[in-house]
């Protein structure tokens, strides 16, 4: 069976502080995936998307990156936080077919809070 | 571009009622149309999908949604209701042009009264 882990589960940083986020699939090879962000009580905007090692494709600009540095991690970051980046951060995969309706199969979240 | 409305952030039914969320889209063909729940602190799950054939889709707990083309409209519907239905449900959109890019409305919180 196909889990799908993301840490940490929440994080405090500090205005201007880097972050880095992670989210890692196992049981399933070449997964596409996903980076969503979720406003408190919003709803969710994709970020990035993967659809192989090493290719990331920006949905958004909000002063954050994405790499895939293997088959199964995909890491979300940045070198200075903002107050606006506040929220919950949800990791997803589907399948890589791409041809049909595809579900999302997403982690349980990391809630950051920037002060 | 594509976009899904969700015109109600909140719906309030009694145990045992039936249950109608709304879900509008805008996009210029048929696009892959979906249904997820959140439960608190959680990320999503499927309830359940379309994307061609027979309008009515069954998911999973007895949600069932209806597609209607000429409404652009695909509203999740359940006969009754549980508490532990409380949650907040997103309706999805996919273009069949890309199906990497998933568009989720506002959402709808459900609070079930026992």
């Amino acid at each position: 069976a196909q889990t799908i882990h993301q840490w940490p589960v929440a994080e405090i940083k500090a205005v201007g502080s880097p972050l880095s986020l992670g989210c890692t699939i196992k049981g399933k090879s070449s997964p596409n995936l996903y980076w969503y962000w979720q406003a408190t009580g919003g709803t969710l905007q994709q970020l990035f998307y993967s659809i192989t090692v090493g290719q990331v494709e920006s949905v958004v600009q909000l002063n954050l990156s994405a790499s895939r540095p293997k088959d199964d991690q995909f890491i979300l970051s940045t070198e200075k936080l903002l107050l606006s980046h506040s929220g919950f951060y949800l990791c997803a995969w589907s399948l890589s077919r791409g041809t049909s309706a595809e579900t999302l199969y997403f982690g349980s979240g990391t809630r950051l809070t920037v002060l | 571009a594509q976009s899904v409305t969700q015109p109600d952030a909140r719906v309030t039914v009694s145990e045992g009622a039936s249950l109608q969320l709304r879900c509008k889209y805008s996009y210029s063909a048929t696009p892959y149309l979906f249904w997820y729940v959140q439960y608190p602190r959680q990320g999503l799950q499927l309830l359940l999908k379309y994307y061609s054939g027979d309008p009515v889709v069954q998911g999973v707990n007895s949600f069932e949604a209806e597609f209607s083309k000429s409404n652009s409209s695909f509203h999740l519907q359940k006969a009754s209701v549980h508490w532990s239905d409380s949650a907040v449900y997103f309706c999805a959109l996919s273009p069949h042009s890309n199906t990497n890019k998933v568009v989720f409305g506002t959402g709808t919180r459900l609070q079930v009264l026992p």
